[in-house]
């Protein structure tokens, strides 16, 4: 069935630094994808989105953009910044009302 | 701006015992959900409700799970007899409509610990 894969393991990382979490796509046809973000003791929010191929979603200084010639949408960030901590789902809608995610992964920003 | 909020943050429950996981919504939303996340595992879809009604549900939701919107605010989640493999985050969710790009509001999550 449609799926995402998102790389193995938390991800540390220097203020400042660039950010790269990776996120592969498994489905037929091509479907909307999305980012999300969950803070701290927050629930998961929309980070950002891509309704097509090609297509760039963008928020918050994060982008990503869906690449059907590789199934990915992988997430990116220039200047990450300790705000940014928190855990990061790559999603795809399936069927008629669901979203599959993926694992997700722990992004800690270190000052 | 308005949130979905759930009750409580963590229930510890005894094996076979049942649990009410419980959301409030945003109010002017109209489709709700579940997901759940087990340690270290993905989120899954759980069940989809609209209009009074399951619209899907997981291949994880049997018989020992159920939802309901009791009244016009809350929204549940019953495990009839718990197990082991329940113990997971459950995340409520809700929007206003059911196209693809509208976006889910998650609630914090409910930590479901059984022992």
């Amino acid at each position: 069935g449609d799926s995402v894969t998102q790389m193995e393991g938390p991800v540390t990382l220097s203020e400042e630094a660039f950010l790269t979490i990776n996120c592969t796509y498994t489905a037929t046809g091509y479907p909307s994808l999305f980012w999300y973000v969950q803070y701290p003791g927050e629930g998961l929010q929309l980070l950002l989105k891509a309704t097509k191929a090609d297509d760039k979603g963008s928020n918050k200084g994060f982008e990503a953009t869906y690449r059907k010639e590789t199934t990915s949408f992988h997430l990116e960030k220039g200047s990450v910044q300790v705000s940014d901590s928190a855990v990061y789902f790559c999603a795809l809608p399936y069927g008629n009302n669901r979203l599959a995610f993926g694992k997700g992964n722990q992004v800690v920003v270190i000052p | 701006e308005p949130e979905v909020t759930q009750t409580p943050s963590h229930q510890v429950t005894q094996m076979g015992q049942e649990v009410i996981l419980r959301c409030v919504p945003i109010s002017n939303h109209l489709y709700f959900y579940w997901y759940r996340q087990i340690l270290g595992q993905k989120v899954e879809f759980l069940v989809s409700f609209y209009n009074n009604e399951i619209s899907e549900k997981s291949e994880i939701f049997d018989d020992q799970f159920s939802v309901e919107r009791p009244d016009g605010s809350n929204f549940t989640l019953k495990i009839r007899s718990t197990k082991l493999e329940d113990s997971a985050m459950y995340f409520c969710a809700s929007r206003i409509t059911d196209r693809v790009v509208s976006p889910l509001h998650f609630g914090n999550g409910t930590r479901l610990t059984v022992t």
